[in-house]
């Protein structure tokens, strides 16, 4: 079965410095890996996907991610953080067998960007 | 395009009442997904539709019901409330679900709040 760990429950990072979310996953098949940004009393919004090709995938609102085979991770960065970034940020894993659509989510990271 | 819509956004029920929620996709997206978000058991798949058949199933009880219509429309239902059922109800749709690169657009939610 698929699973994805975020090791940190809270990020805290001053405006203006790089961010790094981390997300490791577990799959037996060709990982698709996604991160969702989520904000108080609102759904997920997609940033940004790996599903094949260049190692790095660049997302919505400056957010871009490395994935990396080897060690199994997929961390979400972004050069200069902002203080609107702070929200709760998911890293998720699908894996197609048999069909359908189903993702499995970390447990999430809570981004805090601090003057 | 609209986004995803699910309705209504806030719900309050007593223990033993019954529930439907519902989900518009995103139009052309055949693919509806219905996921759980808890605190203490973060996001949960709960089932799948497309084409007006369940393809994927998670790991709850028989009160945790769904339906597709015709126009890709989802409702889904809980019977037999108790309080743990208390939790934001995410849908999310995409364009038919068993291609890799098929991502999954998240609506609002539903707060459903169990007394």
């Amino acid at each position: 079965a698929q699973s994805v760990a975020q090791p940190e429950d809270q990020v805290n990072v001053a405006e203006g410095n790089p961010l790094t979310v981390k997300c490791t996953y577990s799959v037996s098949g060709n990982p698709y890996l996604f991160w969702y940004v989520q904000y108080p009393n609102r759904g997920l919004q997609f940033l940004l996907k790996y599903i094949t090709g260049d190692n790095l995938v660049k997302g919505s609102y400056g957010f871009e991610a490395e994935f990396n085979k080897s060690q199994t991770s997929f961390h979400l960065k972004k050069p200069s953080a902002l203080v609107s970034d702070s929200a709760l940020y998911f890293c998720a894993v699908r894996v197609l067998t048999g069909g359908g659509n189903k993702l499995t989510f970390g447990t999430g990271t809570q981004l805090k960007v601090e003057l | 395009k609209a986004g995803v819509t699910q309705t209504p956004r806030y719900l309050i029920k007593t223990r033993g009442q019954q529930v439907t929620l519902s989900c518009s996709p995103i139009s052309g997206h055949r693919s509806v997904s219905w996921y759980q978000q808890t605190p203490g058991q973060g996001l949960q798949f709960l089932f799948e539709y497309f084409s007006e058949t369940q393809r994927n199933k998670g790991n709850f009880p028989g009160r945790f019901s769904g339906r597709q219509f015709s126009n890709s429309r989802s409702e889904m239902n809980v019977s037999t409330l108790e309080l743990g059922d208390s939790a934001l109800y995410l849908c999310a749709s995409s364009p038919a679900g068993w291609r890799a690169a098929d991502t999954q657009y998240f609506g609002p939610g539903t707060r459903l709040t169990v007394l």
